[in-house]
């Protein structure tokens, strides 16, 4: 079974719109961390952001939030106005204490920001 | 402080032929990880280390070999490259608990 799954294959949207990444992720650990990795047309993978199991605050950092809850397993990401240059694929991951920093991997959503 | 270096950038390989993907750190850490990009399947993680000495197997390690002598160094060893190994490779470290920070890629095109 997916340990995370980004149900969202491609998104497009228009400028200026908000938009928001799902990620639902599953694990037994109750110490687990989350994190989202952003990859732009030039490839490289962008680390955003990571979350502990233990935080549950929501967080923004300028027109990027994260919303983490955890009776819903769901670890979703939002961007506000968006802009041509938030085009990319998002990917989500999971990584459990437990399993030697394994990471787990979603299958990614690409996101399009028409200008 | 380069974080994770890896090479080369692109590889073309006839199907049968060996090579090493090189990957090093300069950031002390402790865990590396070896992944594959295929498009649609997200990255897939092949073989792991948790420290110098210590290597397993990920969920694709099929055709691939690994070893970790130092903390800083990850070779990742194709035996004998078939098509279905044409793939976007990355490495990537972290300390426990972090974030990964991810090599630039190879991509590696088996004829």
């Amino acid at each position: 079974a997916q340990k995370v799954t980004q149900a969202q294959t491609e998104i497009s949207v228009v400028e200026k719109e908000d938009v928001t990444l799902d990620c639902v992720y599953e694990t037994r650990d109750t110490t687990y961390y989350l994190f989202w990795y952003k990859q732009p047309p030039s490839g490289e993978l962008v680390f955003l952001i990571r979350r502990n199991s233990f935080d549950e605050q929501n967080e923004i950092s300028g027109r990027y939030s994260w919303n983490f809850q955890k009776s819903t397993s769901s670890f979703n990401f939002t961007i506000t106005a968006s802009q041509v240059v938030d085009s990319a694929v998002y990917f989500c991951a999971l990584s459990e204490a437990g399993t030697g920093n394994q990471f787990y991997f979603g299958t990614g959503t690409s996101l399009t920001v028409i200008p | 402080n380069a974080g994770v270096t890896q090479t080369p950038k692109f590889q073309v390989l006839k199907t049968g032929q060996s090579m090493t993907l090189q990957c090093a750190q300069d950031m002390n850490h402790e865990y590396m990880s070896w992944y594959r990009q295929d498009p649609g399947m997200g990255l897939r993680l092949i073989h792991y280390s948790v420290g110098a000495g210590i290597t397993d197997q990920g969920e694709v390690p099929n055709g691939y070999n690994v070893s970790r002598s130092t903390t800083e160094d990850f070779p990742l060893r194709l035996l004998s490259a078939a098509p279905s190994q044409t793939s976007v490779y990355f490495c990537a470290s972290c300390a426990q608990g972090r974030g990964y920070t991810f090599g630039s890629g190879t991509r590696l095109t088996v004829v």
